[in-house]
């Protein structure tokens, strides 16, 4: 059973351009979570879907940054107009969707470098 | 929103002996509480996590311990192995419109020296 996934797990990017993470859940999880981790802190919460809907999207900046989790293929976590500010790790969590505060579990992260 | 405070920040021991970790939560809502760990440049792994209708639960050396009403619960890892050095993060889910999510403590870098 594969875990989630997350691609690329490396991205660079010069500032002004766009950055497209992307995330599969683990088979049979229907909830995706978005999480950025700065240098030596704590995940903070960005975004939670569901297919084709967003639950909860308060923990992201209203500029630049859009999430979708389409009806079929990954969960897409977009930053446009990246500026050096956005460095740091993006992890995507997945849980099953068959309840209240279940467990999430992570992919390996996408690091993004904005130069 | 939730707001999870963790400590203390970093915690060296010698191998064999024992670490503890702590962390409050304010939200009276939360009844589930993960630990995860991290070791450098890799994923979060969840290592073990408690609901609130226990006390304590216990997985082999490490066990997680849940008072509820003082709004704290403990991570306990005994017999310390140089493999358990890592980053460790406990969390806890928010209440009522930021149900979903997790709030996670800044985290807690254990080193076990041999």
């Amino acid at each position: 059973n594969a875990g989630v996934m997350q691609n690329p797990r490396h991205l660079v990017r010069r500032r002004g351009q766009e950055a497209r993470l992307r995330c599969s859940p683990m088979k049979g999880h229907s909830h995706v979570y978005w999480y950025r981790q700065l240098p030596e802190e704590g995940l903070k919460f960005m975004v939670y879907l569901q297919k084709e809907n967003i639950i909860d999207e308060s923990g992201m900046p209203k500029e630049r940054f859009s999430a979708e989790f389409p009806k079929e293929g990954p969960s897409i976590l977009r930053i446009q107009q990246v500026v050096r500010g956005d460095s740091a790790a993006y992890f995507c969590a997945s849980s099953p969707g068959q309840g209240l505060q279940e467990t999430q579990y992570f992919g390996p992260g996408t690091r993004l470098l904005v130069l | 929103g939730e707001n999870v405070e963790q400590h203390p920040s970093t915690l060296s021991v010698q191998e064999g002996d024992s670490a503890v970790i702590k962390c409050t939560y304010s939200d009276s809502a939360s009844n589930y509480f993960p630990w995860y760990k991290q070791e450098l440049g890799k994923r979060p792994q969840l290592i073990i996590d408690i609901r609130s209708n226990v006390g304590e639960k216990k997985d082999q050396r490490i066990a997680v311990t849940l008072n509820k009403t003082a709004k704290h619960f403990s991570l306990h890892i005994t017999e310390t192995q140089p493999e358990d050095s890592a980053v460790y993060f406990c969390a806890a889910p928010g209440g009522g419109s930021t149900l979903g999510r997790l709030y996670f403590g800044r985290g807690t870098q254990l080193t076990v020296w041999p």
